[in-house]
């Protein structure tokens, strides 16, 4: 089975600055899915970046970019000038691409970010 | 239209009643999905549809009991549930495998659920 790891309950960060945050996984399998969803207080689960575990290229929209280790199982989340729209709690979450059949989401625990004006 | 709505949005029941949440999506996804997020918690699986059969149930209490009557509803029947079932119940949607835009799961805003 996959888990996923995200080892930062919460984390601040001051608007208009950078924040990394981080994601470890583990899975035997060579074929899958990685993304960042984001959740506000309102709920509703957003996604905020994919990457392709066949892709060497890491991601990118606009102002959040993930830095994908395949090797070492690693997929972080930068947002680079943060805004006070980005407080939110943020989830790793893993998708098998192998099977041939629709597969949930493992997520990790989740990180909360606190953005301070 | 890339939304998925859910209804009724808060939901409380007592433990002896029968009550359904229900789901729906119009992006023409054939795979659609049940969650149970716990406060403070990450959503956990609990039912995958795909071509509108049961494809994994995640060794979920038969009290719920999930319904594809369509491949643009999702429902989930509940019965004699206990409190510790009180629940955020997301619902979602994706393309199937092998389709594009297959990878991403657009999410329902949620059914807040207390059981009393």
């Amino acid at each position: 089975a996959q888990t996923v790891t995200q080892s930062q309950p919460e984390m601040s960060v001051q608007e208009a600055e950078t924040v990394t945050l981080s994601c470890t996984y583990d899975t035997s399998e060579s074929d899958y899915y990685l993304f960042w969803y984001k959740q506000p207080p309102s709920r509703q689960m957003i996604l905020v970046i994919r990457q392709e575990a066949y892709k060497q290229q890491n991601a990118t929209e606009n102002r959040f970019s993930v830095n994908f280790q395949k090797a070492a199982k690693s997929f972080s989340l930068k947002i680079s000038d943060s805004q006070l729209g980005d407080a939110a709690m943020y989830f790793c979450a893993y998708r098998s691409a192998q099977g041939g059949g629709a597969d949930g989401l493992t997520f990790g625990k989740g990180t909360h970010l606190i953005i301070q004006p | 239209d890339t939304e998925v709505t859910q209804t009724p949005k808060h939901l409380v029941m007592g433990m002896t009643n029968k009550k359904s949440l229900k789901c729906e999506q119009h992006m023409g996804h054939r795979a659609m999905y049940w969650y149970k997020q716990k406060a403070k918690k990450p959503p956990e699986l609990m039912f995958v549809y795909s071509y509108e059969k049961l494809s994994i149930n995640e060794s979920v209490p038969s009290r719920f009991s999930p319904e594809c009557p369509n491949s643009s509803l999702l429902n989930l029947h509940l019965h004699a549930l206990q409190p510790e079932d009180s629940a955020l119940y997301l619902c979602a949607s994706s393309q199937v495998p092998g389709l594009a835009g297959d990878n991403e799961q657009f999410f329902g805003p949620g059914t807040r659920l207390t059981v009393l």
